[in-house]
């Protein structure tokens, strides 16, 4: 595509249900990369996919995050038993290869209730 | 932990003055990017490096990395309103997890 997209946008919960966040990288971007994004500070990384890969997963918070990529091109984040310290912007954004420039996403913003 | 840290935080300069943000770490870093976030919207790349020294520029922007690769910064000749937002550095460890700074918040005055 055009560009990263994520879905939804907004995202209201309340606390203890699951939410399943996507993401559609750049069609030809090998490098997927999340990130959870706290108002007013930086890009905090969450994880990341090679392809289908997932190298590093040092970033998630607890074992309630999880991400797949599971044919190496949209790639899904779930959180499981929100609670209302999840709630952030969380972000996606693809690279050609690793360590190259990345490309944002619009973002979902996640409101747990 | 490996930390990027950006000075200032926040900075308002009279529309056609200059701009510095400056970025730091306390490890060697294998890549400097720096990312412009606008109020409401994603970080969007600007510029980046992998040599130490190196010195940048684009059109009204001059970047520099630092010869020990610990620090960086990003200079804005003559701002204009539309420079309004946040200023990221980025960072790989030699590793691929991307480390963002605290972060600048420039402000215009018109």
């Amino acid at each position: 595509g055009a560009g990263v997209s994520q879905s939804p946008r907004y995202k209201v919960t309340k606390r203890g249900q699951d939410v399943t966040l996507r993401c559609d990288p750049i069609s030809s971007h090998a490098t997927l990369y999340w990130y959870q994004q706290a108002l007013g500070q930086g890009p905090e990384f969450l994880t990341y996919f090679n392809y289908e890969a997932q190298p590093d997963k040092s970033g998630l918070p607890s074992d309630r995050f999880s991400a797949e990529r599971p044919e190496g091109s949209i790639s899904t984040l779930t959180i499981q038993r929100t609670e209302q310290r999840d709630s952030a912007m969380y972000r996606c954004a693809s690279s050609r290869r690793r360590q190259e420039t990345q490309y944002f996403g619009p973002g979902t913003r996640l409101l747990v209730l | 932990g490996q930390q990027v840290m950006q000075i200032p935080q926040y900075q308002h300069v009279q529309e056609g003055e200059d701009f510095t943000t400056y970025c730091n770490s306390s490890t060697t870093l294998s890549n400097i990017q720096w990312y412009k976030q606008r109020p409401g919207g994603h970080p969007v790349f600007l510029i980046q490096s992998v040599k130490s020294g190196e010195v940048k520029k684009q059109k009204r922007l001059t970047f520099q990395f630092g010869e020990a690769k610990k620090n960086s910064s990003l200079h804005i000749t003559a701002t204009q309103t539309t420079d309004v937002g946040t200023y990221f550095c980025a960072g790989n460890f030699g590793n691929e997890k991307l480390t963002f700074g605290t972060g600048t918040r420039l402000t215009i005055i018109p």
